[in-house]
């Protein structure tokens, strides 16, 4: 179903850098549209991280940075701390569709 | 501070429909529109459809389109969705989040309801 492509997993030691891939297409990322970034911990509501590609959510830390490139986009958390444990989801638009789609989901884990 | 709060968990038999709501608060709610997203058991989040809190105008996705609809009550600021015709494929945690009030391709969803479990099973 998901036309975003994550890599399943990452892990980190804490106070290390981690990345998370999203890979799209030409019908959406490659098209122009948007990403989007959320973070989904167990037992709670997914939190907006990133909006418009590169733009931190009020309150996010500046530990998470992303950015947007051709057909994909990454997010990248710095000085990971073990409350970052979570899935992390991309989210753009697919003209192919229509509508709005997410990445397969990655979960960071904490060393 | 926004705020949405949904309906309590649900456990429907196959064939059945469900109707789940959504009480927002915190902001104009004519000013945004209600996204409504769910997430299978392992699976990742999957968007099913949009209503304007203005105009009620929706938008959904062609894979629920002739089973889901999505209304809105501005005199509550709730919205509700509801989907007919249910299988046991369609057990999931349905949220719903604020959106941008148009359709736009550009919009994020912020913030998210707290989810609704639906079990369907015989």
């Amino acid at each position: 179903q998901s036309v975003l492509t994550q890599p399943p997993s990452v892990s980190g030691a804490p106070g290390q850098t981690v990345t998370i891939s999203c890979t799209g297409s030409s019908s959406n990322i490659g098209a122009g549209f948007d990403v989007h970034w959320y973070q989904h911990s167990p037992g709670a509501a997914p939190k907006l991280l990133i909006y418009a590609n590169n733009h931190r959510a009020s309150g996010v830390p500046d530990r998470f940075s992303a950015s947007k490139s051709d057909t994909s986009a990454t997010l990248a958390i710095s000085g990971l701390q073990a409350e970052d444990e979570a899935e992390y989801y991309c989210h753009s638009y697919a003209s192919s569709l229509p509508g709005y789609v997410f990445g397969t989901g990655t979960k960071v884990t904490v060393l | 501070q926004v705020h949405l709060v949904q309906s309590g968990a649900e456990v429907r038999k196959p064939g059945a429909s469900v109707k789940v709501s959504c009480k927002a608060s915190g902001y104009t709610f004519t000013s945004y529109g209600i996204t409504w997203l769910r997430q299978a058991p392992g699976q990742g989040l999957e968007w099913m459809g949009w209503i304007s809190g203005y105009k009620g105008n929706t938008y959904s996705a062609q894979k629920f389109r002739d089973r889901l609809t999505v209304t809105v009550d501005t005199s509550t600021t709730t919205s509700y969705m509801e989907l007919r015709s249910l299988t046991s494929d369609d057990t999931a945690v349905y949220y719903c989040a604020r959106g941008g009030v148009i359709p736009s391709t550009r919009n994020w969803f912020d913030p998210w309801g707290q989810g609704t479990l639906v079990t369907v099973s015989s």
